[in-house]
C-alpha cells in the first residue's frame, strides 16, 4: 500500500527556474494538502483541496500555484523559484471529517533554490 | 485563528525513563481534534495519537498517552519507557471538526533525544 507518494525527493533549482512537485494518493481520499516545513517553524499550510476541481489558499500561498488534476493527484508549482522557497515540502491527504480526519503524509521533497 | 504553542524546543531523556512534552493551543471552538505527530530523522510524519475534544477520557496508544486539559487548553504527550527509536521531532497539531477539508495547524515542534 503506497499511501501518499511525492516526487521528486530532492531538487536543486536556480533562482527564477520553475518546477512542479507531484503528489498522488491511492487511498481514495477526498482532501489533499501541501505544507512547507522550515527550521524552527513547524509545518505551514500552502494550499489545500477539498475535492477534485476545488482549491483554497492556506497560510503561505504566495509564489505557488496548485492543480487538483483528479481525485488522486494534487500538484504544487513554483513558477519562478526564489531562495525563500528553499524548504521541505509535504503533501498530505485525508478521507473526510470526524473519525476519518487523520491526515497521512508523503515522505517530503527537499528543495533548495540557489 | 487557531494557534498551537510548544514551549520546549529541545528535550532529552534517558532510555527507559518517562518524558512529557508540552503543548498549549488557543481556540474559540468548543469541539475540535488534537494530534501528536512524530518526525524521525527519515523525515516521515507519523501519527502518534489523536484526541477528540468532546471526549473527557485521555487517549492512550501503548507507551504514549496524553493529558488533555480542555479548560486550560493544554495537551501534553507522555512517553513511558522511552526507547532510542523515540528520538525525533514531535509536533502538536490542532484541527477544527467541520467538513472534511479542514487542515492541521501545527506547533513549531519539540526535538526529543533519547540517551542510552
Amino acid at each position: 500500500n503506497a499511501g501518499v507518494t511525492q516526487t521528486p525527493k530532492f531538487q536543486v533549482l536556480k533562482t527564477g527556474q520553475s518546477m512542479t512537485l507531484q503528489c498522488a494518493q491511492d487511498m481514495n481520499h477526498n482532501s489533499m494538502y501541501w505544507y512547507r516545513q522550515d527550521p524552527g517553524m513547524g509545518l505551514r499550510l500552502i494550499y489545500y483541496s477539498a475535492s477534485e476541481g476545488t482549491t483554497d489558499k492556506g497560510e503561505v500561498p504566495n509564489g505557488y500555484n496548485v492543480s487538483r488534476l483528479n481525485k488522486r493527484e494534487f500538484s504544487l508549482r513554483l513558477e519562478s523559484a526564489a531562495p525563500s522557497q528553499t524548504s521541505v515540502y509535504f503533501c498530505a491527504s485525508k478521507a473526510g471529517g470526524g473519525a476519518k480526519n487523520i491526515q497521512y503524509f508523503g515522505a517530503g521533497t527537499r528543495l533548495s533554490v540557489l | 485563528a487557531q494557534t498551537v504553542t510548544q514551549s520546549q524546543p529541545e528535550m532529552s531523556v534517558q532510555e527507559a525513563e518517562t518524558v512529557t512534552l508540552s503543548c498549549t493551543y488557543d481556540t474559540s471552538e468548543s469541539n475540535y481534534y488534537l494530534f501528536w505527530y512524530k518526525q524521525p530523522p527519515s523525515r516521515q510524519m507519523i501519527l502518534v495519537i489523536r484526541q477528540e475534544a468532546y471526549k473527557q477520557q485521555n487517549a492512550t496508544e501503548n507507551r504514549f498517552s496524553v493529558n488533555f486539559q480542555k479548560a486550560a487548553k493544554s495537551f501534553s504527550l507522555k512517553i513511558s519507557d522511552s526507547q532510542l527509536g523515540d528520538t525525533a521531532m514531535y509536533f502538536c497539531a490542532f484541527m477544527k471538526p467541520y467538513s472534511g477539508n479542514t487542515p492541521l495547524v501545527f506547533g513549531k515542534g519539540t526535538r526529543l533525544s533519547v540517551i542510552a
